[in-house]
């Protein structure tokens, strides 16, 4: 089925940790994005890649790298994971101004 | 100040009501997007606005760029309406969202 698969989709992590969120699309869109999803926040933007190879910031990038592998697979990375950071992920893609979502990651740093 | 705001955050209805909720902006957009998320779901765009109107089904979504102002409608609301509902507008190259409402819908 065509769309947007995160993995994975619940994960737990020890503070200091690391671990990579996957997401691939199969649109061929351009546009790829990383949200967190918290309480009475809504979406903030971590970071986008507006194409192969280029990556820019969002609202709430500290803490996070992110890695554009080709123009299928945008991959978020917690380097040392803190509590702060537990939240709901999502991976998104677009293409003009069409988007779709992933499913989520609810990852909690304890 | 949020350059997407959605109002009201939270509503309760009656099985039957028609319900509003109202999407302000600020930034300059080339669009603008409705997106229901239910409880532990994952997100689905419900409607793509650039102007004008859009029907589907028993939901309505209207856009007036002037005013910068955007309200999606349910006609004969439903239990299984219940969901956040997020508007998001598209800043050239970046979704922004608004917070949700959170619409539930009482038998």
């Amino acid at each position: 089925n065509a769309g947007v698969t995160q993995t994975p989709k619940f994960q737990v992590l020890k503070t200091g940790q690391s671990m990579t969120l996957q997401c691939a699309q199969d649109m061929n869109h351009n546009s790829m994005y990383w949200y967190r999803q918290d309480p009475g926040m809504g979406l903030r933007l971590i970071y986008y890649s507006a194409s192969e190879g280029t990556t820019d910031k969002g609202e709430v990038p500290n803490g996070y790298n992110v890695s554009r592998l080709n123009k299928r697979e945008f991959s978020l990375r917690l380097e040392s994971a803190a509590p702060s950071q537990t939240s709901v992920y999502f991976c998104a893609s677009s293409q003009l101004t069409e988007a779709f979502f992933g499913q989520g990651t609810r990852l909690t740093v304890v | 100040k949020n350059e997407v705001e959605q109002s009201p955050q939270n509503l309760t209805a009656q099985e039957g009501e028609f319900i509003t909720i109202n999407c302000s902006y600020s930034v300059g957009i080339s669009a603008l997007h409705w997106l229901q998320q239910h409880p532990g779901g994952g997100i689905v765009s419900l409607f793509m606005l650039s102007s004008g109107k859009k029907k589907h089904g028993r939901l309505i979504a209207t856009i007036n760029i002037q005013e910068k102002h955007s309200s999606l409608h349910i006609t004969a609301s439903h239990p299984r309406d219940s969901a956040v509902y997020i508007c998001a507008a598209w800043d050239t190259d970046k979704l922004i969202f608004g917070t949700g409402t959170r619409l539930q819908v009482f038998p």
